[in-house]
């Protein structure tokens, strides 16, 4: 089955630095690759996702890259806010039959006033 | 309507208490996810609804007993719980079950006693 790690597991960063999170997955028929934040207490929500014919995608501050070669996607934020601060997953999903959702393991981002 | 709702919000039962978690969504979409989610960790999948039918069980002890009454409506009847059951049960709903956005509800937070 589909495999996914997630780096790093902590990410400490000043307000206005940009934060990088990487993902690799090890299923190579996986075609779709949302990303997910998750505040203290609240629900995962969707805040990009990739698909696997695009190399890269940009909302606003929010941008996710996807090496399809290398098997690896990144999410990059910009300018980051103390509202930034939270649990951030990545997750990789196959378009084959039923397809579901493996998740990394999540990054806990702190962005420090 | 854009969102998955869940009842209760926090629900705390005895081991030999029966209850339900109830999820409910109104944007026409044919697959329903129950997840687990402990602290600090990804969600993690337990059942899949497609059109009403359960498609996809990862190997739940039947303490849990999933429920579609109709393509809105996803229920989790809960009986004999122990302890370490008690966690965050998310509800998600999806198009259908090709790589599309999973919308997840708030969540209920379980404590068995």
């Amino acid at each position: 089955g589909e495999n996914v790690e997630q780096h790093p597991s902590t990410l400490s960063v000043q307000e206005g630095d940009s934060a990088v999170i990487k993902c690799t997955y090890s299923d190579s028929a996986s075609n779709y690759f949302p990303w997910y934040k998750q505040e203290l207490g609240k629900r995962p929500q969707l805040i990009i996702d990739i698909r696997s014919n695009v190399g890269e995608k940009k909302d606003q501050r929010i941008a996710v890259t996807l090496n399809k070669t290398a098997k690896h996607f990144s999410l990059h934020i910009t300018e980051t806010q103390p509202e930034d601060s939270a649990v951030y997953f990545c997750a990789a999903s196959r378009n084959s039959g039923y397809s579901t959702l493996t998740f990394g393991k999540g990054t806990m981002l702190l962005v420090s006033p | 309507d854009t969102e998955v709702t869940q009842t209760p919000k926090h629900l705390v039962m005895g081991m030999t208490n029966k209850k339900s978690l109830k999820c409910e969504q109104h944007m026409g979409h044919r697959a329903m996810y129950w997840y687990k989610q402990k602290a600090k960790k990804p969600p993690e999948l337990m059942f899949v609804y497609s059109y009403e039918k359960l498609s996809i069980n990862e190997s739940v002890p039947s303490r849990f007993s999933p429920e579609c009454p109709n393509s809105s409506l996803l229920n989790l009847h809960l009986h004999a719980l122990q302890p370490e059951d008690s966690a965050l049960y998310l509800c998600a709903s999806s198009q259908d079950l090709s790589p599309e956005t999973q919308y997840f509800g708030p969540g209920t937070r379980l404590l068995v006693l």
